[in-house]
């Protein structure tokens, strides 16, 4: 049963410090996204990669967050320093890419519960 | 400005009832139209995909219309049992390359009481 998986699922952290979130897509899924869901913006995208390539971080605040694909099965995002209003619930989903630039299939992982005091 | 809106935003019913939830958009070029189910601390399932030339699609007790020209779509739920409380969200594709397509809506938070 292939699935996204995503570490950790909950992180506590003090304002100012190092968050990173990683994310292991679905084997043989060519893209990588990465979202944050609160209760007020519902899903926002944060970030895409195709084939490891980033393709749009036009969601990220760029001073302070970073996402990378360091390999084909590893996604992360890191975020330095981390402020309150960084606390939301991470999500990272993956897909295979359809010719015509369709990246409606995506499939999510469980989430990271960010909190940052 | 390419937009989706859903409503009711939250929604209470007793088991074993309907209910339809609605999501009107306004992006464009359209492609295609997704509704996701998401559980409480899960992350969103796909329920159905609409293209443009459909224009209603079941999975088992969930029933999604699509009317393009007015660019509603609907969720009907039957029989409506406990496990269906969960967020439904919208999601509509836009017809571009290269960058975000994607739009979403804030979801209407269903809950089914006994």
């Amino acid at each position: 049963d292939a699935r996204v998986t995503q570490t950790p699922r909950h992180k506590v952290t003090e304002m100012g410090q190092e968050v990173t979130m990683r994310c292991q897509p679905i084997l043989g899924h060519n893209t990588v996204f990465w979202y944050r869901q609160t209760m007020m913006q519902g899903l926002e995208l944060l970030a895409y990669f195709r084939n490891r390539a980033p393709l749009d971080d036009s969601g990220m605040p760029k001073d302070r967050f970073s996402a990378e694909m360091p390999d084909a099965t590893l996604a992360t995002l890191k975020i330095q320093p981390s402020e309150p209003r960084d606390s939301a619930v991470y999500f990272c989903a993956s897909g295979p890419f359809e010719r015509g630039g369709s990246y409606n299939e995506q499939f999510f992982g469980p989430g990271t519960r960010l909190t940052v005091l | 400005k390419n937009q989706v809106e859903q409503s009711p935003q939250s929604l209470i019913i007793l088991e074993g009832k309907n209910c339809t939830l609605q999501c009107n958009y306004t992006v464009s070029p359209f492609s295609n139209l997704r509704w996701y189910k998401q559980d409480t601390g899960r992350g969103p399932v796909s329920l159905t995909i609409m293209t443009f030339s459909e224009n209603t699609k079941s999975n088992g007790r969930y029933t999604a219309t699509l009317d393009a020209d007015t660019k509603q779509s609907s969720l009907h739920i039957t029989a409506s049992q406990l496990s269906d409380s969960a967020s439904y969200i919208c999601v509509v594709s836009a017809k571009q390359t290269g960058a975000n397509n994607l739009f979403f809506g804030t979801g209407t938070r269903l809950t089914v009481i006994p």
